[in-house]
């Protein structure tokens, strides 16, 4: 089975703070991804990566970055933390599969709350 | 624009009473679409692919259509434990992400 394992399920941190969000897969997927899921607007891609220290900017990079060390590893990293990224965010692997076929395999997620 | 839309937004049936979510997309080359399901605080879990009209998949009371313009979740005498929110993506040829629904969320009273 995959298995996609993020560091924290909750998260408080006060504006201003820097925070690090972590995600490890286990099935040696070449693409992992970082969403953000917010009541109302669905899940909305932040940042990709599709090989070590590869990373595309998704729907909605702003105020965010992210790191790619190990091929397992994703972090995404919040310089400055602010109340509006308050939210919930999913980590994801994938595989590129036959004629670009891929499913991706998501985390049990981090409850982030900024105060 | 691509997009997609789940409909209904929100679905209370009783056990045992089948019925089925829609997902419809607007898409000019389809490459796959996704269902998955995710319960109240957790991360989706995958249930199907489908990848051209008229593809079938099944999973226990859960089965998934596909035709050229949408997707159907069929529910077959459901139990209070497939109360969940069902997601519905869509991979687009010329696009690297997924085209996400907002979902239907799914009661099943007992």
């Amino acid at each position: 089975d995959v298995k996609v394992t993020q560091s924290s399920r909750y998260l408080v941190k006060r504006t201003g703070e820097k925070v690090f969000l972590e995600c490890v897969q286990d099935m040696d997927h070449e693409n992992m991804f970082w969403y953000r899921q917010d009541p109302g607007l669905g899940l909305r891609l932040i940042y990709f990566s599709y090989d070590v220290k590869m990373k595309e900017k998704g729907d909605i990079p702003e105020g965010y970055s992210v790191s790619r060390e190990k091929k397992e590893r994703f972090s995404l990293i919040l310089e400055s933390a602010s109340t509006n990224q308050t939210s919930m965010y999913l980590c994801a692997s994938s595989n590129p599969g036959q004629g670009g076929r891929e499913t991706q395999y998501f985390g049990p997620g981090t409850r982030l709350l900024v105060l | 624009e691509d997009q997609v839309t789940q409909s209904p937004e929100a679905l209370r049936l009783q056990e045992g009473e089948s019925s089925s979510l829609n997902c419809s997309y607007t898409v000019s080359g389809l490459r796959g679409l996704f269902w998955y399901r995710q319960d109240p605080g957790k991360g989706p879990e995958f249930l199907f692919t489908l990848y051209s009209a008229g593809e079938e998949k099944e999973k226990e009371r859960l089965k998934a259509t596909l035709t050229k313009k949408e997707s159907f979740l069929h529910i077959t005498a459901p139990k209070p434990e497939d109360s969940a929110t069902y997601l519905c993506a869509v991979h687009e040829d010329s696009n690297y992400q997924l085209i996400w629904g907002a979902g239907t969320k799914l009661i099943i009273k007992p």
